[in-house]
């Protein structure tokens, strides 16, 4: 079964330092979206993207955050000046075409995100 | 009030029991209702997915959807112990943004 990838798994960063996670989603998917989960927390929507622009974003999705669709595989959610309080786990989700909102999301395994 | 309500637990049974689990919700534009498990260190995956009130079934997964009570249910009939992980609710109004609940831990033991 298509599945989402995400890579690295476990990505540690210094603080202040950027950071480039890395996503691809199923193949025939025309929606792609970020989601993050705090530790303890709900998952929390970040950014959703479609023909290759945002279609809506969260309050945390601020300006240190930024998407790219740089090919025709992946997606990327890259942090500018990470801080402390991003680490999390980092989820890629992506959707078929058939109408918005009318198909559901699949998840890839995340990215686990330490700053120090 | 929390836009989406789901009690943590853990919920623990028996294997072979009959698991419900339930969310409820304040925002009324909400349309479309989603199951996800969650095992440790992996991300969400889709169990259930209906749209606006009523039942589906799949397997020994079984989800209500009731619109008017802002109430929303999973039931899982013959547990087993692979079924213990956490159960995440999400929802949306047909946008695409998904509101997930803060998830059920469920225990089943042999």
């Amino acid at each position: 079964e298509p599945e989402v990838t995400q890579t690295p798994s476990h990505q540690v960063t210094q603080m202040g330092q950027e950071v480039i996670l890395r996503c691809v989603p199923i193949s025939n998917h025309l929606y792609f979206y970020w989601y993050r989960q705090i530790l303890g927390q709900k998952v929390e929507f970040l950014v959703s993207f479609y023909n290759n622009e945002i279609s809506e974003k969260s309050e945390i999705f601020d300006d240190q955050f930024s998407v790219e669709r740089p090919d025709g595989s992946n997606f990327t959610l890259k942090i500018r000046s990470t801080k402390l309080e991003d680490s999390a786990m980092y989820f890629c989700a992506s959707s078929p075409p058939g109408g918005v909102g009318n198909q559901p999301q699949h998840f890839g395994d995340g990215t686990r995100l330490s700053i120090l | 009030q929390k836009e989406v309500e789901q009690d943590p637990g853990p919920l623990s049974v028996p294997e072979g029991a009959i698991v419900s689990l339930n969310c409820t919700y304040s925002n009324s534009a909400f349309q479309y209702f989603m199951w996800y498990r969650q095992y440790s260190r992996k991300g969400p995956e889709l169990l259930m997915y209906t749209y606006s009130s009523g039942n589906k079934e799949d397997g020994r997964f079984t989800a209500q959807v009731d619109k008017s009570s802002k109430y929303i249910s999973l039931f899982i009939r013959d547990s087993q112990p692979s079924d213990s992980a956490t159960y995440l609710c999400a929802m949306t109004p047909g946008f695409q943004k998904l509101v997930f609940g803060t998830g059920t831990r469920l225990l089943v033991s042999p």
